[in-house]
């Protein structure tokens, strides 16, 4: 168990709608890392925060959307959801913004009918 | 960007056997971790590796950053050392990349 824990383990959804997946990390750590790991593209960095600030945007969507809040817990929104947007969702955490190791969640599957 | 592979690609083993996974990088890195993903989904920490030589159990790891490589031995392996193994850097602007992923398969 990496101590990060993410909810929920599985979500089903329609293709259109909009769906809210919560991270919480280690207790201590400041940065909370977003990824996505689809079967096509492997594992993407989508989006990082540390210390309730964004900090780094890799390949997220205008239609997803992440902030971390004063708990330093984080949400990934994702809306107008696509077929292909199924996937699973991981979230890290690590103790500070740069240089260190990070920690994963058992991700979230999103599956989009 | 910065191409981050692996190689082999996929790699079949019988329980016992030895293995090197290697992870090559286009770029200067600031950091390296080697993630073991078992057949349930969950990423876990192997090494966290930027530079240098570490040894947990069975397992170990090189990392030569000037060279832009680093190297994933596996020794006498188990059947539950099956799964994905990856590599993944941090790239200048606090970007992340993880590699191509080596598929392991231990046979008993």
């Amino acid at each position: 168990d990496s101590g990060v824990t993410q909810t929920p383990k599985h979500l089903i959804t329609a293709t259109g709608q909009r769906v809210t997946l919560r991270c919480s990390p280690r207790s201590g750590d400041l940065s909370v890392y977003w990824y996505q790991q689809s079967l096509d593209q492997g594992l993407q960095f989508l989006i990082q925060y540390y210390n309730g600030e964004e900090r780094a945007k890799g390949n997220i969507l205008e239609r997803f959307s992440a902030q971390q809040f004063p708990d330093l817990h984080s949400e990934l929104n994702l809306s107008s959801l696509e077929l292909g947007d199924s996937a699973l969702y991981f979230c890290a955490s690590s103790l500070k913004g740069m240089y260190n190791e990070q920690f994963f969640g058992p991700g979230t599957r999103l599956t989009v009918l | 960007g910065i191409q981050v592979e692996q190689s082999p690609p996929d790699l079949i083993l019988q329980e016992g056997a030895n293995s090197t996974l290697r992870c090559n990088f286009s770029d200067s890195v600031n950091n390296l971790q080697w993630f073991h993903q078992n057949p349930w989904g969950q990423l876990i920490n192997l090494f966290y590796i930027p530079s240098g030589t570490k040894q947990n159990g069975r397992l170990s790891a090189t990392t030569v950053a000037t060279e832009r490589y680093s190297l994933l031995y596996i020794s006498s392996s188990q059947t539950t050392d099956s799964g994905v193994y990856f590599c993944a850097v941090e790239h200048v602007g606090n970007q992340f990349y993880f590699g191509t992923g080596t598929s392991l398969t231990v046979i008993p």
